[in-house]
């Protein structure tokens, strides 16, 4: 299958800093990227869904503002969580997918954040 | 609007006894079907998915599910549980009116642990 990568798979940061996430398709060419939260022991909840080149769509109750995602390149997604707060650790998941509707998405491990 | 019900967040099952999560769906249309397996600390990995094709769908390292229409349900079963199947696994849907590769509606997860 294809492989999607994240950077970085950890991350500590102070109560009020920013931290980018990375988001890459390896082998393939992405065309929608997904960015999801998984709270511990529970599911994962889509956040917003992103095509390259245009603005990303969010879930509601998302906010726009504190999740700044871009996606700039058909390799490339981040997401940046801006003035970061204790209640924004999770673990966010990135896919990726190429082509129309009924192609498949591909999951990146994951990225840790913690929030101090 | 979609969901879906994981129904045990934990199974526990001895090695080579059969292995069943559950999964019930609600939507007012048939829904594309997924199973996805998470290992700790790592991205999602696809099982297997019902598309409206052949109910009885077989998935990689042995697993299956069928989808029955008549009780809104896409279990998932493997005859005989190995050690490695130890891991979280999640069904999800999607609305079929915009492609199985769009927006997925994960369940909570189920926790399976493999005993000696």
């Amino acid at each position: 299958g294809a492989v999607v990568s994240q950077h970085p798979s950890r991350v500590i940061c102070k109560s009020g800093t920013s931290v980018k996430i990375e988001c890459r398709s390896l082998d393939f060419q992405a065309t929608t990227m997904f960015w999801y939260r998984q709270f511990p022991k529970q599911s994962l909840m889509l956040m917003a869904t992103s095509n390259e080149g245009s603005k990303a769509t969010y879930e509601q109750g998302v906010e726009k503002d504190k999740f700044l995602i871009n996606h700039a390149s058909l390799t490339l997604s981040t997401l940046t969580v801006t003035s970061a707060h204790p209640e924004d650790s999770s673990f966010y998941i990135c896919s990726a997918k190429s082509g129309g509707p009924y192609n498949e998405q591909f999951f990146g491990p994951g990225t840790r954040l913690t929030v101090l | 609007a979609q969901s879906v019900t994981q129904l045990g967040s934990h199974v526990s099952v001895s090695e080579g006894a059969l292995v069943l999560l559950r999964c019930n769906y609600s939507s007012s249309v048939p829904p594309y079907l997924f199973w996805y397996v998470q290992y700790p600390n790592q991205g999602l990995q696809l099982l297997l998915k019902y598309t409206s094709a052949a109910t009885l769908v077989k998935g990689i390292n042995g697993f299956e599910a069928e989808f029955k229409k008549s009780e809104t349900s896409f279990h998932l079963t493997k005859p005989s549980a190995h050690m490695s199947d130890a891991a979280e696994y999640f069904c999800a849907v999607s609305d079929p009116y915009t492609g199985g590769g769009n927006k997925l509606t994960f369940g909570t997860g189920t926790q399976l642990k493999v005993e000696l």
